[in-house]
């Protein structure tokens, strides 16, 4: 039963432009929202993260926006840079410390 | 202020054989987490510690795992008698304050079983 989907296994735009990364949750209780990107052989890195008591939150090129009535979570990228090329997960906490994780999806900016 | 460490980055062994596994989390991050990632899917919990206390065990963790926290600071976890199916990149976190939900991962521990 997967409570945090990526629906996308992947996802390419070009270079400046902005990326948009999906994710649906189906857990009332989670509380809290992350996404991280991840390398190949690395561990994930944080990016941004919300809590349920907001809908935006904004960090230099990355904003995550969430709507608690669709249970679903955005991670919008702008402009797009190649650097940005990763896999992308989305991840989720409430009523207990454990993160849940999406299956992630795959950024490709291509120059 | 360094990172999570995790030792080794990788480990090969044959079925059967017992591997222990590191981490190191950010210091005096009290709050130590290990997971699972296999390919094609996100990480999955597998257990958590408050200081040297565990609290939670996830079903994926069979009786053939086992971690630690003796003093609070490092962790380890081992697996006894390996199998082909506990190939996987295991991943410790750390965070540090209650209310402080961000998990910050180290680089993990790529274990191949042949």
């Amino acid at each position: 039963d997967q409570q945090v989907k990526q629906n996308s296994p992947s996802l390419s735009v070009q270079e400046g432009r902005i990326s948009i990364l999906n994710c649906d949750y189906t857990n009332s209780m989670f509380d809290y929202f992350l996404w991280y990107k991840k390398y190949p052989a690395e561990g994930p890195t944080f990016l941004i993260s919300i809590s349920s008591i907001k809908d935006k939150n904004e960090d230099g090129r990355f904003t995550v926006f969430l709507n608690k009535s669709a249970k679903h979570l955005s991670l919008h990228i702008v402009p797009s840079q190649p650097g940005d090329s990763a896999v992308y997960f989305c991840a989720a906490e409430g009523g207990s410390e454990k993160l849940v994780f999406g299956k992630g999806m795959k950024l490709t900016v291509n120059p | 202020d360094t990172g999570v460490s995790q030792d080794p980055r990788h480990k090969i062994t044959k079925r059967g054989q017992n591997v222990t596994f590191r981490c190191d989390p950010i210091s005096e991050h009290n709050r130590l987490y290990w997971y699972r990632q296999t390919l094609g899917q996100g990480p999955e919990f597998l257990t958590y510690f408050q200081n040297e206390a565990q609290l939670e065990k996830s079903r994926l963790l069979s009786d053939r795992f086992s971690a630690e926290r003796p003093k609070g600071s490092f962790s380890t976890l081992e697996i006894q008698r390996t199998e082909q199916g506990d190939s996987a990149m295991y991943l410790c976190a750390s965070n540090g304050r209650l209310g402080q939900e961000t998990q910050y991962f180290g680089p993990g521990t790529r274990l191949l079983v042949l």
